[in-house]
């Protein structure tokens, strides 16, 4: 049980190129998330998923898309990189209880 | 939207003291959770609070979900080293989103 993992760990990109992060999760939860993290801003929502197939708006969700095509997967996709998305990202996945596990997170760089 | 206010914002305490930590928020939440962040990877889950009032501990450390439902504290009992990381509080209404607090940095001295 390998819990929930983050694809990859680190990336740097120049201005405008683009990625997808994957995360993955092995314990069945409905919901998923996508978080970045700055430092002294804590954790910001960016989009997260109810279920297979179903994707939502978080508190900063500009400049990203996400797609939950399978129950265990979800993509983060940057489609045009740029500075302010240097950031660590953070993937977490959640119980019927409401409680969210968090994945170790990917590194990214935008130069 | 809704905001968290975690205090303190750093914590430089020596080995074997106590420390607490506290958010509050202007709005209510039916959900408190206290996760704890290690340099470099991502926040664990501490402790679950779900009932007004609820006072739950684990190990050292002790959380009560406040009456009014727009606090929670965290306390953490005879502080060792490894205790050093960064304290997020996280508030939820309804739904499945969470709304952090800025955390708490905590440095302990041996």
């Amino acid at each position: 049980n390998a819990g929930v993992t983050q694809t990859p760990k680190f990336r740097v990109l120049k201005t405008g190129q683009s990625m997808t992060l994957l995360c993955a999760q092995d314990m069945n939860h409905e919901y998923m998330y996508w978080y970045r993290q700055d430092p002294g801003m804590g954790l910001r929502l960016i989009h997260y998923s109810v279920g297979e197939g179903t994707t939502a708006k978080g508190e900063v969700p500009d400049g990203y898309n996400v797609s939950r095509l399978k129950k265990q997967n979800f993509l983060l996709g940057l489609e045009s990189a740029a500075p302010s998305q240097t950031s660590v990202y953070f993937c977490a996945s959640g119980t019927l209880k409401r409680t969210q596990y968090f994945g170790p997170g990917t590194r990214l760089l935008v130069l | 939207g809704q905001q968290l206010n975690q205090s303190p914002q750093s914590m430089f305490i020596q080995e074997g003291e106590d420390v607490s930590m506290n958010c509050t928020s202007s709005s209510i939440f039916n959900t408190w959770l206290w996760y704890k962040q290690d340099p470099g990877e991502g926040p664990v889950l501490l402790i679950a609070l779900y009932k007004a009032g609820e006072l739950t501990s684990n190990g050292r450390l002790t959380a009560q979900f406040g009456i009014t439902r727009k606090d929670s504290f965290l306390n953490i009992s005879a502080s060792i080293p490894s205790d050093v990381g960064i304290y997020f509080c996280a508030g939820q209404t309804s739904g499945s989103r969470l709304t952090f607090g800025e955390g708490t940095q905590l440095t302990v001295n041996p």
